[in-house]
């Protein structure tokens, strides 16, 4: 089993801040998952990547693939971007094994 | 394009009850995935679909079952519900190009919120 730990657990910014959350896992993998859960429970994907880096808006998520860890970074924080960010990698194929996930706040 | 749809959103039932949740993907995606979320496992795989074959099912008892149609819609049966049963309900879809559903972006569903009592 493809285990995965993702750091911080919580984690509080000012609007404005540059924030980063980091995601390992044990096995080699051929693409890794960052995903958004919002209060109420809707989960986005954000990001599917299995090499260097992608950019979306304000999101940036890079991977390195040999020391088996992802970063999702954040620009700019705003309010709007307090949810739960949770990473998530293949096991078996079929299955997505996930992280615990990152309890991101940002205040005003 | 509409997105995946669950139905019912809320469910409230008693210990010993049997419960069918529902998943209606996205047109054209044809592997479902479900999956469990508790405050205190996280997100846990259930089983992943694909033209109505469960290719892989996680490490859940046997009281979790699943279906899937030809139409690709999807549905989850627990049966002699517990207590621990309570947990949000997910689905996702994909179009699973690669052959391979966790190598496919997926998109979820809004889940059913199962409460056992």
């Amino acid at each position: 089993k493809n285990e995965v730990e993702q750091s911080p657990q919580n984690l509080t910014a000012q609007e404005g801040e540059f924030i980063t959350i980091n995601c390992s896992y044990s096995v080699g993998i051929s693409a890794l998952h960052w995903l958004q859960q919002h209060p109420g429970g809707g989960i986005v994907s954000l990001f599917m990547l299995s090499s260097g880096k992608k950019k979306h808006g304000r999101l940036i998520a890079t991977i390195n693939i040999q020391e088996k860890h992802s970063s999702l970074h954040i620009t700019a924080s705003h309010p709007r971007d307090s949810a739960v960010y949770i990473c998530a990698v293949p096991n078996s194929g079929y299955a997505l094994n996930f992280g615990k996930g990152t309890s991101l706040l940002v205040t005003p | 394009k509409a997105g995946v749809t669950q139905t019912p959103r809320y469910l409230i039932k008693t210990r010993g009850q049997q419960v069918t949740l529902s998943c209606s993907p996205i047109s054209g995606h044809r592997s479902v995935s479900w999956y469990q979320q508790t405050p205190g496992q996280g997100l846990q795989f259930l089983f992943e679909y694909f033209s109505e074959t469960q290719r892989n099912k996680g490490n859940f008892p046997g009281r979790f079952s699943g279906r899937q149609f030809s139409n690709s819609r999807s549905e989850m049966n627990v049966s002699t519900l517990e207590l621990g049963d309570s947990a949000l309900y997910l689905c996702a879809s994909s179009l699973d190009r690669f052959g391979i559903a966790g190598l496919n972006e997926q998109f979820f569903g809004p889940g059913t919120r199962l409460t056992v009592l």
